[in-house]
């Protein structure tokens, strides 16, 4: 089945910095990228995703980029604000709309 | 502002009890997942429904667990016999059209 691997598992940036956060998968049919950011207590938000078809997306501070040869995503957020403060988890679809998640990077930005 | 929704949020019980978390997916929405997430484990897929017909449960304790979906704007996940381990935080998900997962504020439960 599908594996995903998610790093680093922490981050701690400055109020501004950029934070990047990258994920490997193994299904190299799996084509389709979701980022969902958790803040305490909720559930997860769907942030931004990417399909196969493209190689970059981006929405305002957050884009995501997708190398399909190499089976790894990456997530870029810019301009960091405290409230980007949360764990966010990447994911890759494994068929029939079913995601494998990786285990979270807990992201703290730091006023 | 359509959203997914899920009672109770907080669930504290003694072992033995019976739970029934309910999930109200996205209108619209015909494909349901439920997650169990833990500091451990992480998010772990339980179950999904497509059209209220179960697909895969693979990831359910079947002795103690079950998942429904009586009617579209209903799915439930229930445990029977509930044990400490099973105190998790608990999510459904419901997909649009495009394949996006949105999930619900999830259940916390507690099992004594």
């Amino acid at each position: 089945g599908e594996n995903v691997e998610q790093h680093p598992s922490t981050l701690s940036v400055q109020e501004g910095d950029s934070a990047v956060i990258k994920c490997t998968y193994s299904d190299s049919a799996s084509n389709y990228f979701p980022w969902y950011k958790q803040e305490l207590g909720k559930g997860p938000q769907l942030i931004i995703d990417i399909r196969s078809n493209v190689g970059e997306k981006k929405d305002q501070r957050i884009a995501v980029t997708l190398n399909k040869t190499a089976k790894h995503f990456s997530l870029h957020i810019t301009e960091t604000q405290p409230e980007d403060s949360a764990v966010y988890f990447c994911a890759a679809e494994a068929g029939y709309s079913t995601l494998t998640f990786g285990k979270g990077t807990m992201l703290l930005v730091s006023p | 502002d359509a959203r997914v929704t899920q009672t109770p949020r907080d669930k504290v019980t003694e072992m033995g009890q019976e739970v029934t978390m309910r999930c109200q997916p996205i209108l619209g929405h015909n494909t349901v997942f439920w997650y169990r997430q833990t500091m451990m484990q992480g998010l772990e897929l339980l179950a999904y429904f497509r059209n209220r017909a179960p697909l895969d449960d693979s990831g359910m304790p079947k002795d103690r667990f079950s998942a429904e979906m009586p009617d579209a704007t209903l799915a439930t996940l229930k445990i029977q016999p509930s044990e400490p381990r099973d105190s998790a935080v608990y999510f459904c998900a419901s997909v649009s059209s495009f394949g996006e997962q949105f999930f619900g504020p999830g259940t916390r439960l507690t099992v004594l």
